[in-house]
């Protein structure tokens, strides 16, 4: 059964920075894309950012580039995202996510929340 | 930066038909995926390729992508589809997956 485990969110103050992880398992992880996508409350769906199987490639959401970085260790099975100068308008629960062969999103982790706030 | 459109929500009564559009310029050219998110939860893949579907979720979700808009179709709905439906594309002129606003559907 394919996993996604996010974790590493909390309670973070204006302008600190947050490392999230996600540990894969169940499937190939050096063999596919991964995403970051996160969600505010009560609000819908944002891309955040994207790597390639290899790493080589990478994407950002103009709201986090500069102050985000995503990266993998497929010898861990593993994606993170460094968040540095984290605002107000970044609380959100963050998704890790399998990307798909016609770039869909599948599937989803259960979410790690990130607050920003003093 | 391309945009998807979604309309704030729907409602539709047990065992009819839910429509749910996707606007986007010439999105007929793009390949369309949808997301169901019940609360609390995180999404999950209905529809995949504008009108595939995963393993697992039943045949009364379908899609279809032409021209400027993307349709998911529920047909016979129950009450267990009531949930916020997200439409995405990978917009490749940016190199950014682009959700939809989201649409809530309200069974009746």
């Amino acid at each position: 059964e394919v996993q996604l485990v996010e974790s590493g969110g909390g309670l973070v103050q204006p302008g600190g920075s947050l490392r999230l992880s996600c540990a894969a398992s169940g499937f190939t992880f050096s063999s596919y894309e991964m995403n970051w996508v996160r969600q505010a409350p009560g609000k819908g769906l944002e891309w955040v950012s994207y790597i390639s199987s290899s790493g080589s490639t990478i994407y950002y959401a103009d709201s986090v580039k500069g102050r985000f970085t995503i990266s993998r260790d497929n010898a861990k099975n593993s994606l993170y995202l460094q968040m540095n100068s984290l605002r107000a308008e970044d609380t959100a629960v963050y998704y890790c996510a399998r990307g798909g062969d016609w770039n869909e999103v599948d599937p989803w982790g259960q979410g790690t929340l990130v607050t920003v706030s003093s | 930066s391309y945009v998807l459109t979604q309309p704030p929500s729907v409602s539709v009564a047990p065992g009819q038909t839910a429509r749910i559009t996707c606007g986007g310029n010439n999105i007929g050219s793009k390949s369309v995926h949808w997301y169901q998110q019940k609360p609390g939860q995180a999404p999950v893949l209905v529809v995949y390729d504008d009108s595939d579907r995963p393993s697992g979720i039943p045949e009364r979700f379908s899609g279809s992508n032409s021209g400027n808009t993307a349709t998911l179709t529920i047909s016979r709905v129950e009450a267990g589809d009531e949930a916020d439906y997200y439409c995405q594309v990978w917009d490749s002129s940016s190199d950014r997956v682009v959700f939809g606003g989201g649409t809530k559907l309200t069974v009746l």
